[in-house]
């Protein structure tokens, strides 16, 4: 099974409308890192959360770490066409908070019809 | 200020040929990992490289090694390429453990 599932697989909104990505883990996390990549191209860093409870917020993107749960989301309100993409979730589950490896889920893929 | 840099965009090779891949990084960072994302996937990691030395590697088989220059920037080779291999080929770079990897375009590999 994957150490890290995201959920949605895939997700479709109307521009304007607010939404949630998860991300969850089976193992420890020391690091979860949400980044955002186009079809084909590179993945663009969004945030970074280290420590259980810290929320972190950027435009209109905030993201979550709930360590007990394992678990980190991220939140988009008033989505926009430029938000689409694929969101991916990588996280420090295997180096021990070294960052030397991340392993990453398989990413959610994000529509926002105008 | 440079982000990181990939080398080519895109290669087309066939089976049972070698492969070279080229990384330079961001500015100020001196840590270059590798990954490999095959379509519809996640990256996976391959291996990272910190002082000219591999300092961890991930579940990828001896074909695939690696190179670090003083300058900071990396090379990936690939051996005896078959066509599971083609994939896009990512290259990340961070300025310390407690520091973001922040990610090249990537090179996209094609095994005929």
């Amino acid at each position: 099974s994957q150490e890290l599932e995201q959920s949605p697989q895939s997700l479709i909104v109307q521009e304007g409308k607010n939404l949630t990505i998860n991300c969850t883990s089976s193992k420890t996390l020391y690091g979860l890192y949400w980044y955002k990549q186009k079809y084909g191209e590179g993945l663009i860093f969004l945030m970074m959360l280290q420590k259980g409870g810290e929320e972190k917020s950027h435009e209109k993107i905030t993201a979550k770490l709930d360590e007990k749960k394992q678990q980190s989301s991220l939140h988009i309100t008033a989505s926009q066409p430029s938000h689409a993409g694929i969101y991916l979730c990588g996280a420090d589950i295997s180096s021990g908070g070294s960052n030397y490896k991340l392993t990453f889920g398989k990413g959610t893929l994000l529509t926002v019809n105008p | 200020d440079a982000g990181v840099t990939q080398s080519p965009t895109h290669l087309i090779k066939t089976r049972g040929q070698q492969v070279t891949l080229r990384c330079s990084p961001k500015s100020g960072h001196d840590t270059v990992s590798w990954y490999q994302q095959a379509l519809g996937q996640g990256p996976q990691f391959i291996f990272q490289y910190y002082e000219e030395e591999e300092r961890q590697r991930g579940n990828f088989p001896d074909r695939f090694s690696g190179h670090q220059f003083p300058n900071y920037s990396s090379e990936l080779n690939v051996n005896a390429l078959w066509l599971g291999d083609s994939a896009l080929y990512l290259c990340a770079s961070s300025a310390g453990n407690d520091q973001p990897q922040h990610f090249g375009d990537g090179t996209r590999l094609s095994i005929l």
